[in-house]
């Protein structure tokens, strides 16, 4: 399968406990983006790599949320300090760089945290 | 700032029954595309189209057609002969030329039910 890959698919933690979810993009993209989708909405943007550079950064993630991508490769995006309120679908998007095109999605990772 | 608006939250039609999902969006950049994203119950978004913003002709794939209107800011969908498999929740997404970012601005989506 050459598509965009997230684990694990479903994560349920408890408050104040750290996650960290993995993306592993579509080889040849060298763009690499994360999205988080509450129930009822559209995906919100959180952040973007064009190789391991991490380009720009949404006002959505706080101080608590980190993202990498390093070698340009997958990307992980680790949650400290969990609270009910990142309760989300968490999905991750590549494209490749140049005349634009679309953004392929993952199947997202559901974080429950209780 | 970009938005999107779908305005129809849920949309229920019978099988083999046209439907329309509408989309208007806002945005301050003179170079933009707008994508259609399908997403079933298995949560992963699947691309059906691009437009960008120099290009208003009306596209059809199979079932599927699209309206772009500039002048009225809006990007529409319409299923033809719906089918059970159509029912999924369906977005629409801007995009803008911000130093080749293409991050997208989605819209809350409209979920759309077939029954048969």
């Amino acid at each position: 399968d050459t598509g965009v890959s997230q684990d694990p698919r479903h994560k349920i933690t408890k408050r104040g406990q750290n996650v960290t979810f993995r993306c592993d993009p579509i080889s040849e993209h060298n763009r690499l983006y994360w999205y988080r989708q509450t129930l009822g909405q559209g995906p919100e943007f959180l952040t973007y790599f064009q190789n391991e550079a991490q380009l720009e950064k949404s006002r959505l993630l706080s101080d608590r949320f980190s993202a990498e991508r390093p070698k340009g490769s997958f990307s992980t995006l680790e949650i400290q300090r969990t609270e009910q309120g990142d309760s989300a679908m968490y999905l991750c998007a590549s494209s490749k760089q140049g005349v634009i095109t679309e953004a392929f999605f993952g199947q997202g990772t559901r974080l429950t945290v209780v | 700032a970009q938005k999107v608006t779908q305005a129809q939250t849920e949309i229920s039609v019978v099988e083999k029954e046209d439907v329309t999902l509408d989309c208007v969006y806002e945005t301050r950049d003179t170079t933009y595309y707008l994508f259609w994203y399908k997403q079933p119950p298995s949560g992963e978004l699947v691309f059906l189209i691009r437009r960008n913003s120099f290009d208003e002709q009306n596209e059809i794939s199979g079932r599927y057609s699209w309206n772009f209107q500039k002048s009225t800011s809006s990007f529409n969908f319409t299923i033809t002969a719906s089918q059970v498999v159509d029912s999924a929740v369906y977005f629409c997404a801007l995009s803008g030329r911000d130093f080749g970012n293409e991050k997208l601005t989605f819209g809350t989506g409209t979920r759309l039910t077939i029954i048969p």
